[in-house]
């Protein structure tokens, strides 16, 4: 899996968009990037996954950039309820996640 | 749909003890992946296993950890003569096909075993 980047902790304010950047430079072009996030001690939760287009789903959306060196997940509302680390994972020739440290990000009300 | 179950939540076992966490998968799901989560530590990938098959224990540590899917019943792994090392979180995954190639994983609630 490529390595990835993360910042370690960011804050937002409830009711605004959340943009959490990832950096993954040496993603190889058949490797997935997923996030996933883990509120306080529960199981890891999958949010999305894309390989070279944006996606959405009802949760959030993925914008990868076209060298495909970065993405930037997007909550567009967050809510108290979104405070969790969040894991930039990228993988895909094989079914190891490696999760890093993350980036806990905390909603503030 | 039910999702990823996992019991006990919460297991303490002497040292010395076995311990026997169980998962059962998604349904429909027949991939299942052990990760565990040491204290302040993020996930790491234990095993890998299919039903009746263990595909992948690259993780795993070699002495007195093993796992099992058999073709009925929930995933087992089992910790003979537990340390307090092994004082974690162990949390299971499944997904309907080999995840990887654009399949997500989906995890469980996790086991957190307690060794005194």
């Amino acid at each position: 899996d490529a390595k990835t980047t993360q910042p370690t902790s960011m804050d937002c304010a409830e009711g605004r968009a959340a943009n959490l950047p990832c950096n993954h430079s040496t993603i190889s072009g058949n490797e997935y990037v997923y996030w996933y996030r883990q509120i306080h001690s529960q199981g890891p939760q999958y949010i999305i996954h894309g390989l070279k287009n944006n996606e959405t789903n009802e949760m959030a959306s993925l914008i990868i950039t076209e060298d495909r060196k970065s993405s930037t997940l997007i909550l567009p509302h967050a809510t108290l309820r979104d405070t969790a680390v969040y894991y930039c994972i990228a993988g895909g020739s094989n079914y190891k996640l490696t999760f890093g440290k993350g980036t806990l990000l905390t909603v503030n009300p | 749909n039910a999702g990823v179950m996992q019991n006990p939540r919460h297991l303490v076992r002497r040292r010395g003890q076995e311990a026997r966490l169980r998962c059962s998968p998604m349904k429909g799901h027949s991939h299942v992946y052990w990760y565990r989560q040491l204290p302040e530590e993020g996930l790491k990938f234990m095993v890998y296993l299919q039903k009746e098959n263990i595909i992948d224990e690259s993780g795993m540590p070699k002495e007195r950890f093993s796992a099992e899917f058999p073709k009925e019943g929930p995933s087992i792994l089992r910790i003979q003569q537990v340390v307090r090392g092994d004082s974690a979180a162990y949390f299971c995954a499944s997904s309907p096909l080999a995840s990887g190639i654009g399949y997500e994983q989906y995890f469980g609630p996790g086991t957190r075993l307690t060794v005194t």
